[in-house]
């Protein structure tokens, strides 16, 4: 079966850096998203990674490598506002999006 | 700045009721998508829709039905509500899937069957 593996909650500090890990056993790969939700909110998209490798974007990175079947999603300097939900969704052989269960990240001041 | 609409953010209603959820997106995409959400579990995709009048089972479509006679729009149905259909629904709309482009989302509807 395809599968996405996330750890539930993390918690980290206003300031510093965490983060988020995303293994996937998925029917071919096409791409992986990673996405934040606030609570109540839509999801919105945050980065795609379909090369190994890591994509910088302002506070935010994302990283993959194919062969391990994993990803990571780096956040610096955090603010509070980026107290909220990382999903984690690969693009299979059938360019179907298969979700993780996401990742509830609390920074305390 | 692209959008895609749900028709309602919180509904109730009466299990054995006929529900009908609408979205809407401006963007002219393809494919559109119904989700549910709920604490502890991924998105799980209910139907999704690749063409008007166009539809395809996902992985829970046990209960719902859907309909999409335009492009931009596409509705979600419950036949007649229960109580394990209160959940998060979520509206996704996507250009053509070889693009791997990100989907877009809805506000989500919080729907509670009594």
């Amino acid at each position: 079966g395809q599968n996405i593996d996330q750890p539930t909650e993390m918690t980290a500090t206003e300031g510093a850096i965490v983060q988020i890990n995303c293994t996937y056993q998925t029917s071919g790969f096409n791409g992986l998203f990673w996405y934040q939700q606030h609570a109540g909110e839509a999801p919105t998209f945050l980065s795609y990674n379909v090369l190994d490798g890591l994509e910088e974007k302002g506070r935010f990175s994302s990283f993959l490598s194919r062969s391990k079947g994993y990803s990571y999603l780096l956040l610096k300097e955090l603010q509070m506002k980026d107290s909220a939900s990382y999903l984690c969704a690969v693009l299979d052989s059938n360019y179907q999006l298969i979700w993780g269960a996401g990742t509830k990240l609390i920074i305390k001041p | 700045d692209v959008k895609v609409t749900q028709s309602s953010r919180y509904l109730v209603k009466r299990t054995g009721e006929k529900v009908f959820l609408e979205c809407v997106q401006d963007m002219d995409h393809e494919n559109m998508f119904w989700y549910r959400q709920d604490p502890g579990l991924g998105l799980r995709l209910i139907y999704f829709s690749y063409d008007v009048k166009m539809k395809e089972k996902g992985d829970i479509p046990e209960g719902y039905s859907v309909s999409r006679e335009k492009k931009e729009r596409f509705s979600l149905i419950l036949e007649s509500a229960s109580t394990n259909q209160t959940s998060m629904y979520l509206c996704a709309s996507s250009p053509l899937a070889e693009l791997n482009t990100e989907a877009f989302f809805g506000q989500g509807t919080r729907l509670t069957v009594v």
